[in-house]
């Protein structure tokens, strides 16, 4: 079983661009698709990213998605920054039909 | 619109059971895995446990094995989790989200709480 790792915490300006990572600790980053959720306080978690880099309609596409197999990690980039882009951010995959995981999460400050 | 929305959380004593339900409509159930994924007060999220859209293979974390089930009466449009030898540090909130394909969990409820006390 693996696990995903994320940074606890960034921080950046509006208007800026911020990249969140999510590496996977065993197995390859590409075996299977990477999900990316957005939760704000008190609230649900909803997608920005599925399938490793496509956005739900209704994501603006200022949200991207990748995966880079040399690092063995997914990336969430988020360009032009928002005060409203500030949230939680979550990376997700799975491993056959039981084994799903979450990144711990990483805290996104815009200020 | 497609909505989950979950239901019977509430505060309960260590060692009691609880029964979660989730009520979808706007798509058609018995077409989607589904999911229940916690949430510990201020921490991460955690998945708990998968059906299939049928109801044949159920799959849980570790952490849970033995002690949930999960299961769906696709006639009421309902996903249900039997919680049972309930401990403090099963306290999370407990979403329920539609699998549309390859793990990809959308949309989510709202959650409901649950609260394990003495």
């Amino acid at each position: 079983n693996f696990m995903l790792t994320q940074p606890h915490s960034v921080s950046e300006s509006p208007g800026k661009t911020v990249t969140i990572s999510c590496t996977r600790s065993s197995g390859s980053i590409a075996s299977s698709y990477v999900q990316w959720y957005q939760q704000r306080p008190g609230s649900s978690p909803t997608t920005v990213i599925y399938e490793d880099n496509q956005r739900p309609s209704g994501v603006p596409d200022r949200f991207s998605g990748s995966i880079d197999s040399s690092s063995n990690s997914a990336s969430l980039t988020i360009s032009r920054l928002k005060t409203e882009d500030e949230a939680d951010y979550y990376c997700q995959s799975y491993e056959g039909s039981d084994h799903v995981v979450f990144g711990g999460g990483t805290k996104l400050t815009v200020l | 619109q497609v909505r989950l929305v979950e239901s019977g959380g509430g505060v309960v004593q260590p060692g009691r059971s609880l029964r979660l339900s989730c009520a979808a409509s706007g798509f058609i159930f018995n077409s989607y895995a589904m999911h229940w994924v916690r949430q510990p007060p201020g921490k991460g999220l955690e998945w708990v446990a998968v059906i299939s859209y049928d109801g044949s293979d159920k799959n849980y974390a570790e952490s849970v094995k033995g002690r949930f089930t999960i299961s769906r009466d696709d006639s009421k449009n309902r996903l249900f989790l039997q919680m049972n030898r309930l401990r403090a540090e099963d306290t999370a909130v407990y979403f329920c989200a539609r699998d549309i394909t390859a793990g990809w969990f959308d949309p989510w409820g709202q959650g409901t709480l649950v609260a394990v006390s003495s």
